[in-house]
């Protein structure tokens, strides 16, 4: 059973382009969370959904940022029109449907962001 | 509200002592608590959960933790440190299948 998928692993963009990250989850899970990791901190919550719905994106800044998982294929994490400050790692995680395991989340490898 | 506190960024052992990596929590109701491992340029790793079983919880590569109540807290221990445990190590807090609530992270090295 393969685990969380991430493409690409590494990222690099200019400031004022879009970054497309994708997460493919561990096959049986419905649930997907996008995580930032920025240098020299812990983990932050970004966003949580199910497919086709959108469960929690509390830690989703407001603007520029935006988060999708469809019927079919990966979640995309789509940041537009990307700053120096969006530089960072992202991860995702998935989990199965609730009641099977108390929320275990398996992280993918990550996307490491590099805004120039 | 849920939070956690990890009691120093940075914690250094010789090979071959103990481990103690601080956890402290603040949750309104009972928490889902959880240690992760992150080697460098690495995803995270569960060492080990608690899910409000029993409050003495073994992971992975002989670590261990102690959910106590009164006292908030949830430590990491493993009584023999290897060189391969060096990494950054992660305790976090959620409910069910709620998002994971992350601490800053504490860098554990290992000294011959």
């Amino acid at each position: 059973n393969a685990g969380v998928m991430q493409n690409p692993r590494h990222l690099v963009r200019r400031r004022g382009q879009e970054a497309r990250l994708r997460c493919s989850p561990m096959k049986g899970h419905s649930h997907v969370y996008w995580y930032r990791q920025l240098p020299e901190e812990g983990l932050k919550f970004m966003v949580y959904l199910q497919k086709e719905n959108i469960i929690d994106e509390s830690g989703m800044p407001k603007e520029r940022f935006s988060a999708e998982f469809p019927k079919e294929g990966p979640s995309i994490l789509r940041i537009q029109q990307v700053v120096r400050g969006d530089s960072a790692a992202y991860f995702c995680a998935s989990s199965p449907p609730p009641g099977v395991r108390y929320n275990e989340q398996f992280f993918g490898p990550g996307t490491r962001l590099t805004v120039l | 509200a849920q939070s956690v506190t990890q009691l120093g960024s940075h914690v250094s052992v010789s090979e071959g002592a103990l481990v103690l990596l601080r956890c402290n929590y603040s949750s309104s109701v009972p928490p889902y608590l959880f240690w992760y491992v992150q080697y460098p340029n690495q995803g995270l790793q569960l060492l080990l959960k608690y899910t409000s079983a029993a409050t003495l919880v073994k992971g992975i590569n002989g670590f261990e933790a102690e959910f106590k109540k009164s006292e908030t807290s949830f430590h990491l221990t493993k009584p023999s440190a290897h060189m391969s445990d060096a990494a950054e190590y992660f305790c976090a807090v959620s409910r069910d299948t709620d998002k994971l609530i992350f601490g800053t992270g504490t860098r554990l090295q290992v000294f011959p």
